[in-house]
């Protein structure tokens, strides 16, 4: 398996534009987490799903945030309308539940 | 909701010397501690984990040890190797809520050839 994979790697967007990232999970695994990570809070966790239901998004910054999983091995994090805030690097992970989470390369996002 | 503190932030250590990276957690309930490792422009990777129910934990030259009663858990890596450079995280999760994992801030070791 190819691990997790995640696109873009880099991302260059103005204020107020909408940025979608993608997620594919490992083949098999059942969970996803999408995890925020910046030198000022570290590794965030933002959201958390299991079998495509989200289970936990207490991490989500604000309603400018919403991720889904259209399916259960692809998930997407869209950031509406991005602010210079935002940037930072965007991890998915994908496990079993319970299990060992893998996480994919990361998306590095840079609003200016 | 779990809060992990992560000390040192950074180590420097010779090569062939020992690293200690040592954690706290605040919530009493949670049972899973694992270990990883994140190369300069990659995601995290993890590189060892403990459960609760032992006390220690060893895979080469990492070990990790748990005092439930204390609260915390540390990293061991000996006989460092230049590879052994990255910036590792230790982390909290309640198992039976599915490894949400709270991680700390961090460690940067950096081993000197």
């Amino acid at each position: 398996d190819a691990g997790v994979i995640q696109s873009p790697r880099h991302e260059v967007t103005e204020m107020g534009q909408e940025v979608t990232l993608r997620c594919k999970l490992i083949s098999g695994h059942n969970s996803l987490f999408w995890y925020r990570q910046t030198m000022m809070r570290g590794l965030e966790l933002l959201i958390y799903f299991n079998n495509n239901v989200p289970i936990d998004d207490s991490g989500m910054p604000e309603d400018r945030f919403s991720a889904k999983m259209p399916n259960a091995s692809f998930s997407t994090l869209k950031i509406q309308p991005s602010e210079p805030r935002d940037s930072a690097v965007y991890f998915c992970a994908s496990s079993l539940w319970g299990g060992e989470a893998f996480f994919g390369q990361g998306t590095r996002l840079t609003v200016v | 909701g779990e809060n992990v503190e992560q000390h040192p932030s950074t180590l420097s250590v010779q090569e062939g010397d020992s690293a200690v990276i040592k954690c706290t957690y605040s919530d009493s309930a949670s049972n899973y501690f694992p270990w990883y490792k994140q190369e300069l422009g990659k995601g995290p990777q993890l590189i060892i984990d403990i459960r609760s129910n032992v006390g220690e934990k060893k895979d080469q030259r990492i070990a990790v040890t748990l005092n439930k009663t204390a609260k915390h858990f540390s990293l061991h890596i000996t006989e460092t190797q230049p590879e052994d450079s990255a910036v590792y995280f230790c982390a909290a999760s309640l198992h039976n809520a599915g490894n949400m994992l709270t991680f700390g801030g961090g460690t940067r070791l950096m081993v000197k050839p």
